[in-house]
């Protein structure tokens, strides 16, 4: 299956910092890209998806890059709340599907 | 139903008993994706429908493992001659277009 790299943390951050993790994929062709969030004991769910120019939703922006094949997610003024493991989602489109990261662990500290 | 449903939401099962884990996806979801998660740890890939047919099933960890989809809908995960390390939460989740909806899976327990 094709490989979808995270850097599992945990990454652990102060209340109110800027954190940003990366995620990388080895499918070219992969054709549209999610970021969900995993709370403690909890299912994924989707936080936002990664638009080819960027695209922000309050204090996360998401950025992709093609060349370099990663996309990016980046929480400003984090806040307690964001403690959660963050999943990277590709979709290489056909036979293909979605392929989740094992994810990043983010865990903000007052 | 309005999301992903799964079922049972917890199983305590003997070690060398088969088990059957079910999920229901949202109605029209074409792409359906089972992983299973041990405590801790991230989620691992282990087959995915499109319709009935599962063009990959490369994360099926063993030949105890087999799961099939009818009608394009209902999928059942079954698990052979179950062992300790198969203990793990189960997640099924669905897509049409995209992005996918996780059920709230299936904690599996063998003592």
């Amino acid at each position: 299956r094709k490989e979808v790299e995270q850097d599992p943390g945990p990454f652990n951050v102060p209340e109110g910092a800027t954190v940003a993790f990366n995620c990388t994929y080895s499918n070219s062709a992969s054709q549209s890209f999610f970021w969900y969030r995993q709370d403690c004991r909890k299912e994924p769910k989707l936080l936002m998806s990664v638009y080819s120019s960027g695209n922000e939703d309050g204090r996360f922006t998401a950025q992709l890059n093609r060349a370099s094949q990663y996309i990016s997610l980046l929480i400003r003024d984090s806040k307690l709340s964001d403690s959660a493991t963050y999943l990277c989602v590709v979709n290489g489109g056909g036979a293909d599907g979605l392929t989740f990261g094992k994810g990043t662990h983010l865990i903000i500290q007052p | 139903g309005a999301g992903v449903s799964q079922s049972p939401s917890n199983k305590v099962t003997e070690k060398g008993k088969d088990v059957e884990l079910r999920c229901d996806p949202i109605s029209g979801h074409t792409a359906l994706y089972w992983y299973r998660q041990s405590l801790g740890q991230g989620l691992e890939f282990l087959i995915y429908f499109q319709g009935n047919s599962a063009p990959d099933k490369s994360g099926l960890p063993s030949d105890r493992f087999s799961a099939e989809r009818t009608g394009g809908s209902v999928s059942t995960l079954t698990i052979q001659r179950t062992q300790q390390e198969d203990s793990a939460v189960y997640l099924c989740a669905s897509s049409l277009l995209l992005p996918g909806a996780f059920g709230q899976g299936t904690r599996l327990t063998v003592v």
